[in-house]
């Protein structure tokens, strides 16, 4: 089925920047489509961001686009988010998933991280 | 505010037959894009519950179930346990942000 396990979430101050990782095992990594969700404290999922299986096609929210960059490394079975500028109302835990096809973000996630916290704070 | 709009919360007594509607509009569900539901267990990550309006993962009860009409989505929980105490997201994709969307999630309350 797969695992995700995502890391660099930290505290960082208002217009700083990240790189969120996240290492895929299970699956066959370069056939599917990668999303980054993310939950505020206390509120609901949002979809940020993916990236098709080829790295060819990327897809933001217009809440981060601009500012975060998604991109893969398919040798290294690995996704990230580059996330810049970043701002109070970032503050998140940050879930990589994997959808369900090779292209995205239509299909649906079905293999989710435990998440990693990003906090925009001075 | 999402663009999909769900009630902040349901209820209902063990053994009973909920529903949490999943209203869009023709940007997004209207539009025929696939809706797709998910579960997240207290101080859990979510997990995929139905994808593609009605299909249920291997190992998801058949007590859950998805629809799909026009410019909304539903899923049906019946023979309601404590367990399925949870928060519920729909999700589709929406045409005019070009990109995904939740919405704002449900909170099953078991009573």
């Amino acid at each position: 089925e797969g695992q995700l396990l995502e890391s660099g979430g930290g505290l960082v101050q208002p217009g700083g920047s990240l790189r969120l990782s996240c290492a895929a095992s299970g699956f066959t990594f370069s056939s599917f489509a990668m999303s980054w969700v993310r939950q505020a404290p206390g509120k609901g999922l949002e979809w940020v961001s993916s990236v098709s299986g080829s790295g060819g096609s990327t897809y933001y929210a217009d809440s981060v686009k601009g500012r975060f960059t998604i991109s893969r490394d398919n040798s290294k079975k690995t996704v990230y988010l580059q996330v810049q500028s970043l701002r109070a109302e970032d503050t998140a835990v940050y879930y990589c998933a994997k959808d369900r096809a090779f292209i995205a973000p239509y299909y649906g996630m079905d293999v989710w991280g435990q998440g990693t916290t990003v906090t925009v704070s001075s | 505010q999402s663009v999909l709009t769900q009630p902040p919360s349901v209820s209902g007594a063990p053994g009973q037959r909920v529903t949490i509607s999943c209203t869009g509009s023709s940007s997004n569900i209207g539009a025929h894009y696939n809706v797709h539901w998910y579960q997240q267990l207290p101080g859990t990550t979510p997990k995929l519950l139905i994808f593609d309006n009605t299909n249920r993962p291997s190992g998801v009860p058949d007590r859950f179930s998805g629809s799909k009409s026009d410019t909304s989505a539903s899923l049906a929980i019946t023979g309601l346990q404590a367990e399925d105490e949870a928060d519920y997201y729909c999700q589709s994709y929406d045409l005019s942000l070009s990109g995904s969307v939740f919405g704002g999630g449900t909170k099953l309350t078991v009573l």
